[in-house]
């Protein structure tokens, strides 16, 4: 089946700075997009979602963005952290009999410098 | 608080051994998921419960089992272990209602097949 990909396999920043991260998705059929943070040793930790009825949606210094047109998905983190540092996946639902299921992207590692 | 546990949390097994991996969660959640994660792949989804007496095989089911016998529980069975099994097990778990399809998931379990 159609998976999510990313553009980045690996990010390097500097404490403070704005990171973004990328990710494509070719089942124009998704309906619901999900990203997680997964620090090493742990499972994956929610970090926002958006439906694809939405094109941006905010919470706490993390930005998602969904352009439907290309079928890209974006997660901007604000004045990035040292605790930022992890590796971030992109999921997508993809509808029809897919419900409650996601696929995964294979991730971004984010390293921040202090 | 309620949660999501994965035992054990590392196991060494050696190859055609049966093995058991369990996962318990006090959600009360009705869907379940079985994931992989190796280094590439990201997550991959081996089998996922639906509720009590419901499983479905994910993207990489073969060589493994699960049953549901109760909401709490989904133990997932390795009938004879190979090699290629030598990874990081994550159990999630996700509510029906509501909008999000967001998974919890657990803390992991890292099995090694010699």
């Amino acid at each position: 089946g159609e998976s999510v990909g990313l553009h980045l396999p690996t990010l390097s920043v500097q404490e403070g700075d704005n990171s973004i991260i990328n990710c494509a998705y070719s089942n124009s059929a998704s309906d619901y997009f999900i990203w997680y943070k997964q620090e090493s040793g742990k499972g994956p930790q929610f970090i926002i979602d958006i439906r694809s009825n939405m094109d941006k949606r905010q919470g706490q210094r993390v930005t998602v963005l969904l352009n439907k047109t290309v079928k890209h998905l974006s997660l901007q983190i604000a004045a990035t952290q040292p605790g930022d540092s992890a590796v971030y996946f992109c999921a997508e639902n993809q509808g029809g009999t897919s419900y409650g299921k996601l696929t995964f992207g294979q991730g971004t590692i984010l390293t921040v410098h202090p | 608080d309620a949660e999501i546990t994965q035992s054990p949390r590392h196991k060494i097994t050696e190859t055609g051994r049966q093995v058991t991996l369990a996962c318990h969660q006090t959600w009360n959640h009705n869907n379940m998921f079985w994931y992989r994660q190796d280094l590439g792949h990201g997550l991959r989804l081996i089998h996922y419960s639906y509720g009590v007496q419901d499983t479905n095989k994910g993207e990489v089911s073969d060589g493994y089992s699960v049953s549901r016998s109760n909401t709490e529980d989904l133990p997932l069975t390795l009938e004879s272990a190979a090699s290629s099994q030598t990874s990081v097990y994550f159990c999630a778990s996700s509510d029906t209602s509501g909008p999000s399809y967001e998974q919890y998931f657990g803390p992991g379990t890292r099995l090694t097949v010699t």
